[in-house]
């Protein structure tokens, strides 16, 4: 069964600060692996997706990275601002989702 | 941008009551899902749906809950007598593939009182 951690669970920094997301799991067969933002009782917004065959993946202040054989994926976040308070979640895809519990990432103005 | 709509967004309902959750996955999706969202906890697979059928489904998903499409475009979750513990967020989502991106609505809120 695929386990998903996801470390630190909580982080708080002051704005401008980049910040550092860990997620590791435990069965290297995947497709996929996602990213999601989630904000207090809201959906899941898709950040970034890397397929198992990529390293990485970008999208404007955001850089994932994926290291498939040892389990872990990054997610950094460039000079980050208070909207980037949220928590987020990692989520690896063979045949469905399986999701760590989240980072909740604080930005001090 | 195609999404996915889930109704309704909030729902109450009494122990005992059946319910049912409404999606509308993205129209060319072939692949459909429901997970849920205990408050304060991780974001769990409930089951999978593809050609009409069942193609996965955890421990969660009991006699209690079924699937169904009724038609070409919603895709339907009940909850046959709801229980206190099954208070929590559910969400739908769907891609047009398994290894391809999971689109997910913005969530039903169920409380069962």
């Amino acid at each position: 069964k695929q386990e998903v951690t996801q470390i630190p669970a909580a982080l708080s920094v002051p704005e401008g600060e980049n910040l550092v997301l860990n997620c590791s799991f435990t069965d290297s067969a995947i497709y996929n692996l996602q990213w999601f933002r989630q904000d207090p009782g809201k959906g899941l917004t898709s950040l970034l997706l890397i397929q198992s065959s990529q390293r990485e993946q970008t999208s404007g202040r955001l850089n994932a990275s994926l290291d498939k054989s040892s389990g872990r994926s990054t997610l950094y976040i460039a000079a980050s601002q208070p909207g980037d308070s949220a928590t987020y979640l990692c989520a690896v895809a063979y045949y469905k989702l399986s999701f760590g519990a989240g980072t909740t990432v604080t930005v001090r103005a | 941008e195609p999404e996915v709509t889930q109704t309704p967004s909030h729902q109450v309902t009494q122990m005992g009551q059946e319910v049912i959750l409404r999606c509308v996955p993205i129209s060319n999706h072939l692949y459909f899902y429901w997970y849920r969202q205990i408050l304060g906890q991780k974001v769990e697979f409930l089951v999978s749906f593809y050609n009409n059928e069942i193609s996965e489904k955890s421990e969660i998903f009991d006699d209690q809950f079924s699937v169904e499409r009724p038609d070409g475009s919603n895709f339907t979750l009940k909850i046959r007598s709801t229980k206190l513990e099954d208070s929590a967020m559910y969400f739908c989502a769907s891609n047009e593939e398994t290894n391809t991106e999971a689109f997910f609505g913005q969530g039903t809120r169920l409380t069962v009182v």
